[in-house]
């Protein structure tokens, strides 16, 4: 079975300090994967994927993702976290052919100033 | 480039009774997806649109859900009758052909749903 995990329900965070987000995923084949950001009372914003190819995938607002296919992980991580970044970040996996993407539960982002 | 528009932002009903909710695509946008997020969950899909045709609906509670997409473009969501459990955020979202490999989805900015 196709699974998307995030270990962790919060990562706090001091502005400037580096910020990464855990994702592990379990898949058969070959795994697409995504970051999305949610911020209050708006839906999801897409940040980056991977595909193929390099395993350090960059994005918006300066983010990138690790993937590790030995670790079956694909971290989200940003050098200097700002305070504007706090939010709710999901991982997701796609599943299918049509483009359905299996969501983790989220892991709330907490940057202090 | 306008976005994934929804209405309403909120609706509060009591349960047993009905209600719809309604979601335009970004123009082009072939594939349409419906979603339920729970708080403190990650979104569930519960309905994917290829045009006007259904792609998966395994997660679409039959008996009480129901949406459509006849011309391709807007669609509707229906509960009815709600139930308690079906208070979430119902996302929409499309992307200009299914795969979300090629096509990152564009979401829109929900309909919270409480039901009392």
């Amino acid at each position: 079975a196709q699974s998307v995990a995030q270990p962790e329900d919060q990562v706090n965070v001091a502005e400037g300090n580096p910020l990464t987000v855990k994702c592990t995923y379990s898949v058969s084949g070959n795994p697409y994967l995504f970051w999305y950001v949610q911020y209050p009372n708006r839906g999801l914003q897409f940040l980056l994927k991977y595909i193929t190819g390099d395993n350090l995938v960059k994005g918006s607002y300066g983010f990138e993702a690790e993937f590790n296919k030995s670790q079956t992980s694909f971290h989200l991580k940003k050098p200097s976290a700002l305070v504007s970044d706090s939010a709710l970040y999901f991982c997701a996996l796609l599943t299918d052919s049509w483009g359905k993407l299996q969501f983790g539960a989220g892991t709330q982002v907490v940057v202090t100033p | 480039e306008a976005g994934v528009a929804q209405s309403p932002r909120y609706k509060i009903i009591e349960k047993r009774q009905s209600v719809a909710f309604w979601c335009n695509p970004i123009s082009g946008h072939a594939t349409l997806y419906w979603y339920q997020q729970i708080l403190g969950q990650g979104p569930k899909l519960l309905i994917q649109f290829q045009n006007n045709g259904v792609v998966d609906d395994s997660q679409l509670p039959k008996d009480r859900f129901s949406a459509e997409r006849l011309k391709g473009v807007d669609s509707t969501l229906k509960i009815q009758p709600a139930k308690l459990e079906d208070s979430a955020v119902y996302l929409c979202a499309s992307s200009l052909v299914g795969g979300g490999g090629n096509s990152p989805l564009h979401f829109g900015n929900g309909t919270r749903l409480t039901v009392t």
